[in-house]
């Protein structure tokens, strides 16, 4: 009874091709989020929506762009992806209640760049 | 600034052992502590959480966390480690001024002798 759901699991692309990732979840939720995982590293927050209000991170490079068409779909748009790139994406939601709810975690896209 | 210290990368114990992981935080207001584990390839599952009230809190798989203002520490235990316990476990902060952002903690991979 998967509720954040992630495809594909495993993502290869070539270097500068574009490559887009998707998430979707069951929850209703008001927030997702997308966060970058490097092998050995901290989660990191690229950006989050609440509802349809965009939230980017001061750090997180251009390269990187989302859309949320709807409650339940968002993806992670990256232009120009280079080596650097390589990383776990996972996306999260959380109900958005400002007591920091539990996030709930999808399985996570594994992006390999070629 | 704020941060998570989890000092300790890899943790290794026998089973049956008990366990003790240790995480630091620097949040200026009022925090929220998690602790999340990973499992190899897998997304974040929640362990337990601490908004307020009792300073030791009880999670799932027969965790435990206790806070501790003072040290500014938000420490896992367990007193019998089981083999399905090996995984990454990180500590993450968060707060109502956070605007629903979590900050984690590098995390510590914990291994399990048999």
């Amino acid at each position: 009874d998967a509720m954040v759901i992630q495809n594909p699991r495993y993502q290869v692309t070539q270097f500068g091709k574009p490559v887009t990732l998707s998430c979707s979840q069951t929850l209703n939720h008001n927030v997702m989020y997308w966060y970058q995982q490097k092998s050995s590293q901290a989660p990191k927050l690229l950006f989050h929506y609440y509802d349809k209000d965009f939230n980017n991170e001061a750090d997180t490079p251009d390269n990187f762009q989302s859309r949320r068409p709807n409650t339940s779909f968002c993806f992670l748009d990256i232009r120009s992806p280079g080596l650097g790139d390589a990383a776990m994406y996972l996306c999260a939601t959380s109900r958005g209640d400002r007591d920091n709810e539990k996030l709930f975690f999808g399985s996570g896209t594994q992006l390999s760049v070629l | 600034a704020q941060s998570v210290t989890q000092p300790d990368i890899h943790i290794t114990v026998s089973e049956g052992a008990s366990l003790e992981l240790r995480c630091n935080y620097s949040y200026g207001a009022t925090p929220y502590l998690f602790w999340y584990v990973q499992s190899p390839g897998q997304g974040l599952q929640l362990l337990l959480k601490y908004f307020s009230g009792d300073t030791l809190v009880q999670g799932i798989k027969g965790f435990e966390a206790e806070f501790k203002r003072s040290q500014s520490s938000f420490n896992l235990r367990k007193p019998s480690v089981h083999w399905s316990d090996a995984a990454e476990y990180f500590c993450a902060v968060g707060g109502m001024d956070s605007s629903y952002k979590l900050i984690f903690g590098s995390g510590t991979r914990l291994l399990v002798r048999p």
